[in-house]
């Protein structure tokens, strides 16, 4: 079972600052089973980018992803006020078909 | 646009089964470039993958091991929805429980999510 593991826990930043989060996988990850998820308090998780790096419709493009292998980055390039939620990624794989990272929190400083 | 429409109860007792449908409006359960997935979100398990159904000339399903041999996942053609059923549960079943709709590698569609306790 491949296991994700996102850093940092918590990333405590202000509107228009840049934020990096990592993934990083137990064994190599195929770019195109890479995914990135954001979760607001209350709702389910809103897919933002598949295979690594391809933003899904609707998408701002502040929101990038980038990576291979076994380490993968999420970058939102100038938070704006609704970015301050939890972002989890997420792989597709044979057993188990889905594992999700354990999140990043985005918070306000 | 695609929407999934959860339904089910938030209490259940221990050992029984706990039952949650999912309606899907804007795509057929049986379409043949998707799949139906279950989701749950706790605190100490964080997002985990249940299961999943889906078509493609027969119906497959897919278990996680962790449930295997406790989950079903049925499709209803006739209601275009799809249900989840796990048995024997336990209160280590307390969660909140997401239906998605899989296309290639994730999961671009979710439902709302269903607050299940397990607790007497």
């Amino acid at each position: 079972e491949i296991v994700l593991t996102q850093s940092p826990g918590t990333l405590s930043l202000s509107p228009g600052q840049r934020a990096t989060l990592s993934c990083r996988a137990s064994q190599s990850v195929s770019s195109s089973y890479l995914a990135w998820y954001q979760q607001k308090p209350g709702q389910a998780p809103r897919l933002l980018i598949y295979g690594a790096s391809s933003r899904a419709p609707g998408i701002p493009d502040r929101f990038s992803g980038s990576g291979s292998g076994t380490d993968f980055t999420l970058t939102i390039s100038r938070l704006e006020p609704e970015d301050f939620a939890v972002y989890y990624c997420q792989q597709y794989g044979s057993s188990p078909r889905f594992t999700f990272g354990p999140g990043t929190k985005v918070d306000l400083k | 646009q695609v929407q999934l429409q959860q339904s089910g109860p938030g209490l259940v007792k221990p050992s029984q089964t706990l039952s949650v449908t999912c309606a899907i409006s804007g795509d057929s359960v049986s379409s043949t470039s998707a799949a139906w997935n279950w989701i749950r979100q706790s605190p100490s398990r964080g997002l985990e993958w249940l299961g999943r159904t889906y078509y493609r000339s027969k119906w497959y399903n897919d278990y996680a091991e962790s449930v295997k041999g406790r989950i079903t996942i049925n499709p209803d053609t006739s209601k275009n929805h799809f249900s989840l059923q796990l048995n024997s549960v336990t209160p280590e079943d307390t969660a909140v429980y997401y239906c998605a709709r899989q296309t290639s590698a994730n999961m671009d569609v979710w439902g709302k999510g269903t607050t299940v306790t397990v607790s007497s």
